[in-house]
């Protein structure tokens, strides 16, 4: 199992729609979790980060931790066109030494 | 722009080759990081490097080797390369290091192509 999976899709939606992407992961030393962005041909940016459990809202990003279910989510309200973009979960259990670990990315298509 | 810089943006090699990719921080980064991109792993850490000295390993084999340099800028070596060396290769960079806590931020990639 890996350690951390993410669906690629392709997600199609409409401009407007309300978007969930989800990760879930095997490690339960994960403390920090985070939402990165990637364009096309661009390196990825961090959007959202979260430690351990909770929902935190940045316009119209919400990260959400269930770290009972091992389960995150990002939800995009009122999505735009601009919003189409690979969007990778990345988590890390803060020992000395570790690395972020990366879900493969889900790609999301935002149609006008 | 993220301000951290990548060349060469694009290389075209032979299997068995050795190349250099090199990366420069954003202004007062300490950390950098590597990664490589592909479509059947996804991101994968490679190795990180704090003011000159290696801080964390990952996925790194051993036909690579990376070094930071005084000036902070880093270079990855690559050698013997395969056909599954084939990938994007992206630098990060952060303040302190902390990979739990620090936000990373990322150059626009070198795309190597091993023939």
């Amino acid at each position: 199992q890996k350690e951390v999976e993410q669906d690629p899709g392709p997600l199609s939606v409409p401009e407007g729609a309300i978007v969930s992407l989800n990760c879930t992961y095997s490690n339960s030393a994960f403390q920090y979790f985070m939402w990165y962005r990637q364009y096309s041909r661009k390196g990825p940016e961090l959007l959202m980060y979260t430690y351990s459990s909770g929902n935190k809202e940045d316009g119209r990003f919400t990260a959400q931790v269930d770290k009972s279910s091992k389960y995150i989510s990002l939800f995009i309200r009122d999505s735009q066109p601009s919003d189409s973009a690979t969007y990778l979960c990345a988590m890390s259990a803060n020992q000395a030494g570790t690395a972020l670990i990366f879900g493969k990315g889900t790609t999301l298509s935002v149609s006008s | 722009d993220s301000g951290v810089t990548q060349t060469p943006k694009h290389l075209i090699t032979a299997t068995g080759q050795r190349v250099t990719l090199r990366c420069s921080p954003r202004s007062g980064d300490l950390s950098v990081y590597w990664y490589q991109q592909s479509l059947d792993q996804g991101l994968q850490f490679l190795i990180q490097y704090y003011n000159g000295e290696e801080r964390a390993k990952g996925n790194i084999l051993e036909r690579f080797s990376a070094q930071q340099f005084p000036d902070l800028h880093s270079e990855l070596n690559l050698s013997s390369l395969e056909l599954g060396d084939s990938a994007l290769y992206f630098c990060a960079s952060s303040v302190v290091g902390d990979q739990s806590t620090d936000t990373q931020y990322f150059g626009p990639g070198t795309r190597l192509t091993v023939l």
